[in-house]
């Protein structure tokens, strides 16, 4: 695709439910990132994609917190027993280099997951 | 560890008027700094970024920051605001072969008409 697609754009959940956030990366980025962003905060990193492998997870807050790249492409981050703590917007980024630093991500529109 | 703070969570300018955003940047290498904008319900997208070539960097839309290492910071400036300029803007720093980010609290752009 053109760019990085999230799905859905809004979540709403009940404290309690399990959440699945998707992210297509743009084709062919070997990196692929998780942030988070309360309101009126800044992005936060989660976790880290190099390809399918998850060389960075310091980011997330609790093992409640679970993401996946199975085949280096499409990526899904799951919150279990959801708290209204994790309501924010979950931005995901990809890049198309690795290892080098400096290198422009870019990002798809979040998806603002409401917990109540 | 990398972090930035950004001076002014609010900034507002007049059309026309200069725009002069402050971001400082502790980082114990190196760093790489980036500046990015949000626009409401919008992902973030990249104004310009410091790669250790040019101190003076320009980007897209007429922005442009300058890396100073001996103030530790980057600010963003432009010379005359235009309404669509209003918006989120966020500095960012990562370091060394990491490409992870670490972004500042952001600071939102309103212009007088």
């Amino acid at each position: 695709g053109a760019g990085v697609s999230q799905s859905p754009r809004y979540k709403v959940a009940k404290r309690g439910q399990d959440v699945a956030l998707r992210c297509d990366p743009i084709s062919g980025h070997v990196s692929l990132f998780w942030y988070q962003q309360a309101l009126g905060q800044g992005p936060e990193f989660l976790t880290y994609f190099q390809n399918e492998a998850q060389l960075d997870k310091s980011g997330l807050p609790s093992d409640r917190f679970f993401a996946e790249r199975p085949e280096g492409s499409v990526s899904t981050l799951k919150i279990q027993r959801t708290q209204q703590e994790d309501s924010a917007v979950y931005l995901c980024a990809s890049s198309s280099r690795t290892g080098t630093g400096g290198t422009e991500a870019f990002f798809g529109q979040g998806t603002r997951l409401t917990v109540v | 560890a990398q972090s930035v703070t950004q001076l002014g969570s609010h900034v507002s300018v007049s059309e026309g008027a200069l725009v002069l955003l402050r971001c400082n940047y502790s980082s114990s290498v190196p760093p790489y700094l980036f500046w990015y904008v949000q626009y409401p319900n919008q992902g973030l997208q990249l104004l310009l970024k410091y790669t250790s070539a040019a101190t003076l960097v320009k980007g897209i839309n007429g922005f442009e920051a300058e890396f100073k290492k001996s103030e530790t910071s980057f600010h963003l400036t432009k010379p005359s605001a235009h309404m669509s300029d209003a918006a989120e803007y966020f500095c960012a720093v990562s370091e060394g072969r990491a490409e992870k980010l670490t972004f500042g609290t952001g600071t939102r752009l309103t212009i007088i008409p």
